[in-house]
């Protein structure tokens, strides 16, 4: 079955302890990204991958790491989480970019609270 | 100004009632337009793609006016699963990476 894998599905953490949030697909799509969503705000992109070592940030990538070291997996680190990155995050993944009409498949989401 | 802007509702509207929303895009150069659905915090899905001359799946209908840079979505006959919140989503020119810009969603609740 095609999908794209996220965990953990929900976590609770502290300030400063760092956490890592993983997004594997198996779709072997060369494109993937992550968004977070927050109420009025909608879905913003944090950081995106066009292919295996190439990444480059989206909208929101402060405090936010990524790498590509396989096409499968493209993990979510954040360092010294902050409370202000509270939020619903969500790993997509798509055949390469900026083809027309490719549709994008999306993780479960991990809801994410930092206290 | 936000790239992709929708009113964001909420639209209640009763079961058989036919409902339209609207979104508009910033980037004239833009060439791909989707709609997700998104179910009470669970992932976005993939509704329909919008292409130039206007496409229906079913009764769902999606048009794109490239002129005036809006996006439409028509529900006919609405059913109480269509209750979701409905993504307009634009695809980012070359220079952005192909991304993905979500609008900000308009929630739909349909009642018996």
């Amino acid at each position: 079955e095609a999908q794209v894998t996220q965990n953990p599905r929900y976590l609770i953490t502290v300030t400063g302890k760092k956490l890592t949030v993983t997004c594997s697909q198996n779709m072997n799509h060369e494109y993937m990204s992550w968004y977070r969503q927050d109420p009025g705000l909608g879905l913003r992109q944090i950081y995106y991958s066009m292919n295996v070592e190439v990444t480059d940030k989206g909208d929101v990538p402060e405090g936010y790491k990524v790498s590509r070291k396989e096409k499968r997996n493209f993990p979510l680190i954040l360092e010294s989480p902050s409370p202000n990155q509270t939020s619903l995050y969500f790993c997509a993944s798509s055949l390469r970019g900026a083809r027309r009409n490719t549709e994008a498949f999306f993780g479960q989401g991990t809801r994410l609270t930092v206290v | 100004r936000k790239e992709v802007e929708q009113d964001p509702g909420p639209f209640n509207v009763p079961e058989g009632a036919t409902v339209a929303f609207n979104c508009t895009y910033s980037n004239s150069a833009s060439q791909s337009f989707f709609w997700y659905r998104q179910d009470c915090r669970k992932e976005p899905k993939l509704l329909m793609s919008v292409y130039s001359s206007g496409n229906e799946d079913g009764r769902f209908t999606a048009q794109l006016n490239r002129a005036s840079q809006y996006i439409s979505l028509l529900i006919r006959d609405s059913k109480l699963s269509d209750s979701a919140t409905y993504l307009c989503v634009v695809r980012g020119v070359r220079n952005q990476g192909g991304k993905l810009i979500f609008g900000q969603g308009t929630e739909l609740s349909v009642k018996p």
